[in-house]
């Protein structure tokens, strides 16, 4: 158990729409970043979070957007989605002052794009 | 240059016995750190073990041993004993410039491995 959790679990979207998924960082973990595992291949990073500012971000248009709280929360916003959208998105959470630990990963929520 | 290579798609094993899944990473931050994940079909990515670059012994974490080779770049996963219930995807992943800590982590395309009766 990582004290990670996600939701949904899981997600049907139609092409154009908007998502945001949500995930609950583990207690005193200030640090947050989320992934994206198509099929078949492993996680890509998007972006992380410390102290509720975007700190990080890989090779993901403006469109992939988030938010991090106070209480440890985060959310993942994707807009005008496209079928490439569907995958696995991944939420880690971290202490940020332990450079050498684990990230420690929530369940996923599983994003179809129609 | 693919920074992290896992040249092995799929491994099987028998049941107790031991199976060594290939790492090779490419960097040339001096600093780094080396994980391996386990994802069951369910989806949730499983911490295994981790390097450091500047550690000098091999890592260890039960019947996990992480095989560090730091000048062949190579750190490859030992499982001990295999068990059913270690049939899963394996992900060898590299943090680098970890003493800026930080939960970018690139990953490898993974190893299916298949524990058999």
């Amino acid at each position: 158990e990582t004290g990670v959790t996600q939701s949904p679990t899981h997600l049907i979207k139609t092409r154009g729409q908007q998502v945001t998924l949500r995930c609950s960082s583990q207690s005193g973990h200030n640090t947050v970043s989320w992934y994206q595992q198509a099929l078949g291949q492993g996680p890509q990073f998007i972006f992380q979070y410390y102290r509720e500012e975007e700190n990080g971000r890989g090779n993901f248009p403006p469109r992939f957007s988030g938010l991090q709280f106070p209480n440890y929360s985060s959310e993942l916003n994707v807009n005008a989605l496209e079928l490439d959208d569907s995958a696995l998105y991944l939420c880690a959470s971290s202490l940020s002052t332990e450079p050498n630990s684990p990230l420690h990963f929530g369940n996923g929520t599983r994003l179809t794009v129609t | 240059a693919q920074k992290i290579t896992q040249t092995q798609p799929g491994m099987f094993v028998q049941e107790k016995e031991a199976v060594t899944l290939d790492c090779t990473y490419d960097t040339s931050d001096p600093s780094y750190g080396l994980f391996w994940y386990k994802q069951p079909s369910s989806g949730e990515m499983i911490f295994l073990i981790y390097q450091g670059s500047y550690d000098q012994q091999n890592a260890t974490e039960g019947r996990y041993s992480l095989n560090f080779q730091k000048a062949r770049k190579s750190a490859n996963l030992v499982i001990s004993a295999s068990q059913l219930g270690d049939s899963a995807m394996y992900f060898c992943a590299m943090r680098e410039g970890i003493t800026g800590g930080g939960n970018k982590l690139t990953f490898g395309t993974g190893t299916q491995l298949k524990v058999e009766l």
